[in-house]
């Protein structure tokens, strides 16, 4: 049973410029959900993806979007970045018929540096 | 609203000694369940134990064990004889459902153990 993987592990980008992080979950597991973690902070929950669709999103602009696939692997995108998305973003991937005991497993993480 | 708050940010301790991280959450659900993450300096977040709120019993893992008290809305973590390995920051978190499955995390003990 392979685990969460993410790619990029590191990127370093510019401010205004658009980045893709990539995301495949782990065996049998058909949702997947994605955290920012400042430095010295908890993760905080970005959005999820079930089934190809969002189901449900935390408090980011629309500028950070998603997208899963067939194979429940995702992506996430950033468009128009700012200094302040410098951060190690982390992909978690789940069953979402468990509903509330159901495990969230994370990814290495891709760590995104804005300049 | 759903809350998570770890009020030590750093421990730092000698190899052997007993350590324990505080955890007190806060929700208005009657059904919840808790987690608890530790994260090496690799970034990867590692899931470690969950508990319902119907199951007070203690529970012990070989050197780690967690004491969840629904009365005081704690879910505290205890390693007893630590190693330099149980170096990493500890988390914390509650899970909700609003749409997604969302984690809420507290925001990390950072442990160190020194030799």
């Amino acid at each position: 049973e392979t685990g969460v993987t993410q790619s990029p592990t590191h990127l370093i980008k510019t401010r205004g410029q658009q980045v893709t992080l990539r995301c495949s979950s782990q065996s049998g597991h058909n949702t997947v959900s994605w955290y920012q973690q400042a430095l010295g902070q908890g993760p905080q929950f970005i959005f999820q993806y079930y089934r190809e669709e969002e189901n449900g999103r935390g408090n980011f602009p629309p500028r950070f979007s998603g997208l899963q696939f067939p194979n429940y692997s995702s992506e996430l995108n950033v468009n128009a970045l700012e200094l302040d998305d410098s951060a190690l973003y982390l992909c978690a991937s789940s069953d979402l018929a468990g509903g509330l005991k159901e495990t969230q497993y994370f990814g290495p993480g891709t760590r995104l540096l804005v300049l | 609203a759903q809350k998570v708050t770890q009020a030590q940010t750093e421990i730092s301790v000698v190899e052997k000694e007993d350590v324990t991280l505080d955890c007190v959450y806060e929700t208005r659900d009657t059904t919840y369940y808790l987690f608890w993450y530790k994260q090496p300096p690799s970034g990867e977040l590692v899931f470690l134990i969950r508990r319902n709120s119907f199951d007070e019993q203690n529970e012990i893992s070989g050197r780690y064990s967690w004491n969840f008290q629904k009365s005081t809305s704690s879910f505290n973590f205890t390693i007893t004889a630590s190693q330099v390995v149980d170096s990493a920051v500890y988390f914390c978190a509650l899970v909700i459902i609003q749409g997604a499955q969302k984690l809420v995390f507290g925001q990390g003990t950072r442990l160190t153990i020194n030799p």
